[in-house]
């Protein structure tokens, strides 16, 4: 069954630097998601992303982070200057069309020191 | 804003039981709702899901119940197994446009005691 790939699995970065996390969605999916989970807190919607643009981002998606989907099947996310706050499971989704249920990758943990 | 409310944290049950997981939601706009399952280290797993047109959607051991004026829904797992222990999250979305995202609650731990 296709799924959702995340690469790393793990990145530790210190406060202030730049990380991109990556994701393949599912090869014929149209809807792209980035949501986080904070230790011991529920998932938190991020950014969606369709038709090579952003369509809906949350409070939490301000001017440090941004999407790209640079090559069609690529779907990155970049934090540009981490906050330890920044420290969290990310984790990527796509879904092939309309109420059409969100597959998730197995995520990246980001830990800022 | 809690928009979806899971308000059990856990549960425990015994194997060959019924699980039953509870959610309730504010958002009278939510249209569309999912049961995921998560095991540690993993990403959310999708498992079942229903729209606000039914009150009833079921697939194999799994039943979801949608309870529109009482806003409630809930995941009903029978029988229950060892390996169904993991995190439920109850998720929902409203329609206003195909890419809205997806409300999460924030989960009950199952635990299935063999």
């Amino acid at each position: 069954e296709p799924e959702v790939t995340q690469t790393p699995s793990h990145q530790v970065t210190q406060m202030g630097q730049e990380v991109i996390l990556r994701c393949v969605p599912i090869s014929n999916h149209l809807y792209f998601y980035w949501y986080r989970q904070i230790l011991g807190q529920k998932v938190e919607f991020l950014v969606s992303f369709y038709n090579n643009e952003i369509s809906e981002k949350s409070e939490i998606f301000d001017d440090q982070f941004s999407v790209e989907r640079p090559d069609g099947s690529n779907f990155t996310l970049k934090i540009r200057s981490t906050k330890l706050e920044d420290s969290a499971m990310y984790f990527c989704a796509s879904k092939s069309g309309y109420n059409s249920p969100l597959h998730f990758g197995n995520g990246t943990r980001l830990t800022v020191t | 804003d809690q928009q979806v409310k899971q308000n059990s944290p856990s549960l425990s049950v015994q194997e060959g039981r019924i699980s039953i997981l509870n959610c309730d939601y504010t958002n009278s706009m939510f249209d569309y709702f999912l049961w995921y399952k998560k095991y540690p280290a993993e990403g959310p797993t999708f498992l079942i899901s229903i729209s606000s047109i039914k009150d009833k959607n079921e697939d194999g051991r799994f039943t979801v119940f949608l309870n529109k004026s009482a806003k409630h829904l809930s995941l009903h797992i029978v029988p229950s197994q060892p390996g169904d222990s993991a995190v439920y999250f109850c998720a929902a979305s409203a329609p206003f446009s195909g890419n809205t995202p997806l409300v999460f609650g924030k989960g009950t731990r199952l635990s299935v005691i063999a």
